[in-house]
């Protein structure tokens, strides 16, 4: 089954922004919504962004995800150094009837 | 509080089976869907299968298709994932997680169990 394309490393130093884009399909992310989960090495993901844009309580408000067409991307404002992670987005496929997660961005805060 | 505890991971020669169950407590089991999804030592996330409240409405990805089995058992707030003629490539750590739907995000995911396929 195909995955979702992201780059598979990014960084930057604290306080700077840093985006994370996620490419797709008509299929998956052009029809249905981004979640994006963070993990923790040898901890288990947690979801960072639901619904293309929605924090659930907890998650700070420098996280943001937006969608357009069949991409979407995972944005950090005033990067932390406890923000160095790997990144995941995931969507639904309607030709699959599958979820779909994106290969992972290691984020790397300088 | 929401918890998943996954159990039933191991060792497992290449062609055999094994059976992982996931224990939740701290919600009403019976009103969601579950997942299971696993990751490959140094690999990214693979979701698995996918089981409705009531059992209905289950999906696979292909590359589990016709050898992994999902059921749940809502009287005891269980889900379970039968793996047979299981590969090499099978070697992962399993997690469940929780999903409303099967459109909706995965809200809580167990800590997971570590499946390792090897002769």
């Amino acid at each position: 089954q195909s995955v979702l394309t992201q780059p598979p490393s990014a960084s930057g130093t604290p306080g700077q922004r840093v985006t994370i884009s996620c490419s797709g399909s008509s299929s998956n992310i052009g029809g249905n919504t981004v979640n994006w989960y963070q993990q923790f090495p040898g901890t288990a993901p947690k979801v960072l962004i639901s619904s293309n844009n929605q924090r659930p309580s907890g998650v700070p408000d420098r996280f943001s995800g937006s969608r357009s067409g069949t991409s979407a991307s995972l944005a950090i404002s005033g990067l932390h150094s406890e923000d160095e992670a790997d990144y995941y987005c995931a969507s639904w496929d309607d030709s699959l009837n599958a979820w779909l997660f994106g290969g992972g961005t290691k984020l790397t805060v300088l | 509080e929401v918890q998943l505890l996954e159990s039933g991971g191991g060792l497992v020669q290449p062609g055999g089976s094994l059976r992982l169950s996931c224990a939740a407590s701290g919600f009403s089991f019976s009103s969601f869907g579950m997942n299971w999804v696993r990751q490959a030592p140094g690999k990214g996330l693979e979701w698995v299968s996918y089981i409705y409240s009531s059992t209905n409405t289950i999906y696979y990805a292909d590359s589990v298709k016709g050898r992994f089995t999902i059921s749940r058992d809502n009287a005891k707030n269980s889900l379970y994932l039968q793996m047979n003629s299981l590969r090499d490539e099978d070697t992962a750590v399993y997690y469940c997680a929780r999903a409303r739907n099967p459109l909706s995000n995965f809200d809580y995911w167990g800590r997971g169990t570590l499946v390792t396929v090897s002769s």
